[in-house]
């Protein structure tokens, strides 16, 4: 089956700095998002972005769907930025089901 | 966006025992999927809802020990069978295809630990 690779699996700021999260897939996609997991678990839908950019105010994200990956653009860090970063992918021709990667750990400092 | 609820929030169960898990979501979806996250770990798929049909489940998982059921489309159940300490983990449902949007939004998740 489809693969997904996050890097890096830590990353540890100081508050107010930037950072690029990456996801690597190894086949082609429907369906591409990433997602915060906050401390108390809960899963936010941050992007849905199988191909090309969007932006949601200090968030970006960018798939190059040809090449097989994504990057999600953290901007001015906050505390409240904590948290698990997953990237989960449907593979093409696949049954709806998308695979997480690892994840990256965001640890933002005050 | 759709609003997902699961219950129990949280429990803590006796080696042997059985919990059923519920998840209601607000609107009707296509799909909605039931997922194990445990500590520390990503999320794995345990199984595809189907309404009014068997889960589709995924390798590693069987229907013996973690029965769901789909009678509509905005309602599942999850129930992990005679449990070990190993099921500790939280288990979410999630639900797909909003009004045609390609997005998948998932519950706020049910913690499980096992004695």
């Amino acid at each position: 089956g489809i693969q997904v690779e996050q890097s890096p699996p830590d990353l540890i700021l100081q508050e107010g700095a930037n950072s690029t999260l990456r996801c690597n897939f190894s086949d082609s996609v429907n369906n591409l998002q990433w997602f915060h997991q906050n401390p108390w678990g809960q899963l936010i839908n941050l992007f849905y972005i199988p191909s090309g950019t969007k932006q949601n105010g200090r968030l970006s994200a960018t798939t190059v769907a040809t090449e097989r990956y994504s990057l999600l653009y953290i901007s001015s860090s906050q505390t409240t930025d904590s948290g698990v970063y997953f990237c989960a992918v449907e593979a093409q021709g696949g049954s709806e089901k998308l695979v997480f990667g690892k994840g990256t750990k965001l640890t933002v400092n005050p | 966006s759709a609003v997902i609820s699961q219950k129990p929030s949280r429990d803590i169960c006796q080696r042997g025992t059985s919990l059923t898990i519920q998840c209601q979501v607000d609107s009707q979806v296509t799909m909605m999927f039931w997922y194990r996250q445990q500590p520390g770990q990503s999320l794995t798929l345990i199984a595809t809802a189907n309404q009014g049909s068997e889960a589709t489940y995924e390798s590693g998982f069987v229907i013996d020990k973690f029965p769901i059921s789909r009678p509509n489309l905005t309602f599942s159940t999850l129930t992990v069978s005679n449990m070990s300490p190993e099921d500790s983990s939280i288990y979410l449902c999630s639900g797909y295809r909003f009004k045609g949007v390609e997005t998948q939004y998932f519950g706020p998740g049910t913690r499980l630990l096992v004695l």
